[in-house]
């Protein structure tokens, strides 16, 4: 049972445009969102997150929304740059549990 | 403050041995995570601890693996009679509270 899924595996931008990265989830429990961005043979590193409180949060070029009812995030990157380009995970907790449900990922690429 | 570290960051070993994975949280934190990433998968929780205790475990293989975060010392996720499936990339985490910080990861690969 795949309780976070990102449904695409892969994305190609180009320099300069907007990247949408998408993220449903299933259980109505999670209500702490975190974006990572993973290079090979690196962890994963935190990127943006977002409480359930909340449907916007903003930093930098990176904003993540948040659709509580149809259960559906979204990272934006705007201006995509080059370095961006790497595998992005979403993740989904509920409050108190500290235990991470992961997506399978989308491998961006932004072309220069 | 050093991120989380683990150790090694490759190991290999040959089927039937046993593999210990270290992690040591960042400083102040007292919740830690494993997960596993197989190749062409995302990361799958394994168990989560806080010193001492294991507090939830719904990840874990029930027969040959065991985690443990002593009171003193880095957080052990053992492996015992490895089996070529368990080849995969074995991630620690730790947090203060919600927000997880990973380390490197170490790529464990049984021959």
């Amino acid at each position: 049972d795949q309780q976070v899924k990102q449904n695409s595996p892969s994305l190609s931008v180009q320099e300069g445009r907007i990247s949408i990265l998408n993220c449903d989830y299933t259980n109505s429990m999670f209500d702490y969102f975190l974006w990572y961005k993973k290079y090979p043979a690196e962890g994963p590193t935190f990127l943006i997150s977002i409480s359930s409180i909340k449907d916007k949060n903003e930093d930098g070029r990176f904003t993540v929304f948040l659709n509580k009812s149809a259960k559906h995030l979204s990272l934006h990157i705007v201006p995509s740059q080059p370095g961006d380009s790497a595998v992005y995970f979403c993740a989904a907790s509920a409050r108190g549990t500290y235990k991470y449900i992961f997506g399978t990922g989308t491998r961006l690429k932004v072309l220069a | 403050n050093a991120g989380v570290m683990q150790n090694p960051r490759h190991l290999v070993r040959r089927r039937g041995q046993e593999a210990r994975l270290r992690c040591s949280p960042m400083k102040g934190h007292s919740h830690v995570y494993w997960y596993r990433q197989l190749p062409e998968e995302g990361l799958k929780f394994m168990v989560y601890l806080q010193k001492e205790n294991i507090i939830d475990e719904s990840g874990m293989p029930k027969e040959r693996f065991s985690a443990e975060f002593p009171k003193e010392g880095p957080s052990i996720l053992r492996i015992q009679q490895v089996v070529r499936g368990d080849s995969a990339a074995y991630f620690c985490a730790s947090s203060p509270d919600e927000l997880a910080f990973f380390g490197q990861g170490t790529r464990l690969t049984v021959v």
